[in-house]
């Protein structure tokens, strides 16, 4: 079946660490995102990708970092520069073109 | 200013109420306009993309106002499966395209 796929579905990390979520979708997408929610928020928008070897910063993207090498994938790196990193991590691809996202099952990241 | 914006919410509605959700944006240059519903603890899903002419899929009717860059949603006949919480998303027309997403309206359908 075609989708997105996260994982892990939980992660706990320890101050100081990095840590990477992986994002893979089947759908043949162009377009891929990372979001962040914390509780009672919205999504906001780390960072995007409409390409493959090329992305762009969203609205907030201090502290976390994104690759995209490849179409079908564009994991998300959390680096110890992000102060506040306990959040629920959403990844989305889309064909673009006014089209919708779809997206992952999310990763509820927490420090511990 | 948020960019999207949306009732604060919660809505506590009975069953079988018709309820009313109003998104508004600031960009003009939108393109696309969606609602989304996300359950408790999960991913968003798609609930119905809204065009400029309205749209209907059974119990929902979504409408866009581009002059007044506002969006609605309506529910008809709640049910109890329909507590969710409600989002307004935008695609932003910039390099490539990307999602704004409204804070989100809660609504819990009470029996």
């Amino acid at each position: 079946d075609g989708g997105i796929t996260q994982s892990p579905k939980y992660l706990f990390r320890k101050e100081g660490q990095n840590v990477t979520l992986s994002c893979e979708q089947n759908l043949n997408h162009d377009a891929m995102y990372w979001y962040r929610q914390d509780p009672g928020q919205g999504l906001r928008l780390i960072y995007y990708s409409q390409i493959v070897n090329d992305f762009q910063k969203g609205d907030i993207a201090e502290g976390y970092s994104v690759s995209r090498e490849k179409k079908e994938s564009f994991p998300l790196t959390v680096t110890s520069a992000q102060k506040n990193p306990t959040a629920f991590y959403l990844c989305a691809s889309g064909e673009g073109r006014g089209t919708e996202a779809f997206f992952g099952q999310g990763t509820r990241l927490t420090v511990v | 200013r948020k960019e999207v914006e949306q009732d604060p919410g919660p809505f506590n509605v009975p069953e079988g109420a018709t309820v009313a959700f109003n998104c508004t944006y600031s960009n003009s240059a939108s393109q696309s306009f969606f609602w989304y519903r996300q359950d408790c603890r999960k991913e968003p899903k798609l609930l119905m993309s809204v065009y400029s002419s309205g749209n209907e899929d059974g119990r929902f009717t979504a409408q866009l106002n581009r002059a007044s860059q506002y969006i609605s949603l309506l529910i008809r006949d709640s049910k109890l499966s329909d507590s969710a919480t409600y989002l307004c998303v935008v695609n932003r027309l910039s390099y490539g395209q990307n999602f704004v997403f409204g804070p989100g309206t809660r609504l819990s359908v009470l029996p």
